[in-house]
C-alpha cells in the first residue's frame, strides 16, 4: 500500500518568516494530495489540495508544489502568523480520495512571536 | 461543521466490551470514512464506504466492524475492545466527484 513520509516533525519559525513542510509518497499511482491543519483538540481541516496533473497551486499565503517524478510534494506558508501554529498533515490517495487517505505523521508548526 | 456529527464525544469502556461509535452526516455524501489518530502515527484509515451497503477495509481494520444501511450513517463497532484501541476516532465524508473530506469532531475512546 501507499506510504507517506513527512518532515520535519517539528518546525519553529519566527513570525513573518516562511515555513516549508515536505512529504514523499511511495506509490506512483497516487493522484490526489491534500494538506490538513489540525489545532489542538480540534478536527483536521483541509487547507489546500493538489491533483497529480498540476505542478503547483497557491491560495493567498499558502502554496503546494508537486514533483511526480521524485514523488514528493511540499507545503509553503509565507508571512507566517501566530494563528498558523498547529499540526499540519500531508496525505495521498490513489483513488482521488474516494478510497481514503494515507497520512503523514504530521508536523507541529510553532510560530515564535 | 454541523453537517457531520459523532457520538459519543467521549467514551470509557473496559477491555472485552463491545462499543459502537456513531457517525451521521446531513449532506447525503456518498463516501464515508473512519480514521483513528494516535500520537506518533498520524491518522490511519480503518474502513471506508462508497455507498450504502458497500464497505472496504483500510490500513488498520482488525478488531473493527462497520455497516452502512443508510447513506447518512456509518457506525463503527469494536466487537471486543482492547487497550490498543484507545485512540481518537474521526469520521469523515466526501461527495461524489468532490474529493475534499470533511471530518467530524472526533470521539475520544479510552479502553481500561
Amino acid at each position: 500500500g501507499e506510504n507517506v513520509e513527512q518532515h520535519p516533525s517539528t518546525l519553529s519559525v519566527q513570525e513573518g518568516d516562511s515555513a516549508v513542510i515536505k512529504c514523499t509518497y511511495s506509490d506512483s499511482a497516487s493522484n490526489y494530495f491534500p494538506w490538513y491543519k489540525q489545532e489542538l483538540g480540534k478536527r483536521p481541516q483541509l487547507i489546500i489540495d493538489i491533483r497529480s496533473n498540476v505542478g503547483e497551486k497557491k491560495d493567498q499565503r499558502i502554496a503546494v508544489t508537486l514533483n511526480k517524478t521524485a514523488k514528493h510534494f511540499s507545503l509553503h506558508i509565507t508571512e507566517t502568523q501566530p494563528e498558523d501554529s498547529a499540526v499540519y498533515f500531508c496525505a495521498a490517495s490513489m483513488g482521488g480520495g474516494a478510497d481514503g487517505l494515507t497520512f503523514g505523521k504530521g508536523t507541529h508548526l510553532i510560530i515564535q512571536p | 461543521d454541523a453537517g457531520i456529527t459523532q457520538s459519543p464525544r467521549y467514551k470509557i469502556t473496559e477491555t472485552g466490551r463491545q462499543v459502537t461509535l456513531m457517525c451521521h452526516q446531513t449532506w447525503s455524501h456518498s463516501y464515508m470514512f473512519w480514521y483513528r489518530q494516535d500520537l506518533g502515527h498520524g491518522l490511519r484509515l480503518i474502513y471506508y464506504s462508497a455507498a450504502a451497503d458497500i464497505t472496504d477495509k483500510g490500513e488498520v481494520p482488525d478488531g473493527y466492524v462497520v455497516s452502512r444501511s443508510k447513506t447518512e450513517n456509518f457506525p463503527l463497532t469494536l466487537e471486543s475492545a482492547t487497550r490498543s484501541q484507545t485512540s481518537v476516532y474521526f469520521c469523515a465524508s466526501s461527495g461524489t466527484g468532490v474529493r475534499e473530506q470533511y471530518f467530524g469532531p472526533g470521539t475520544r475512546l479510552t479502553v481500561t
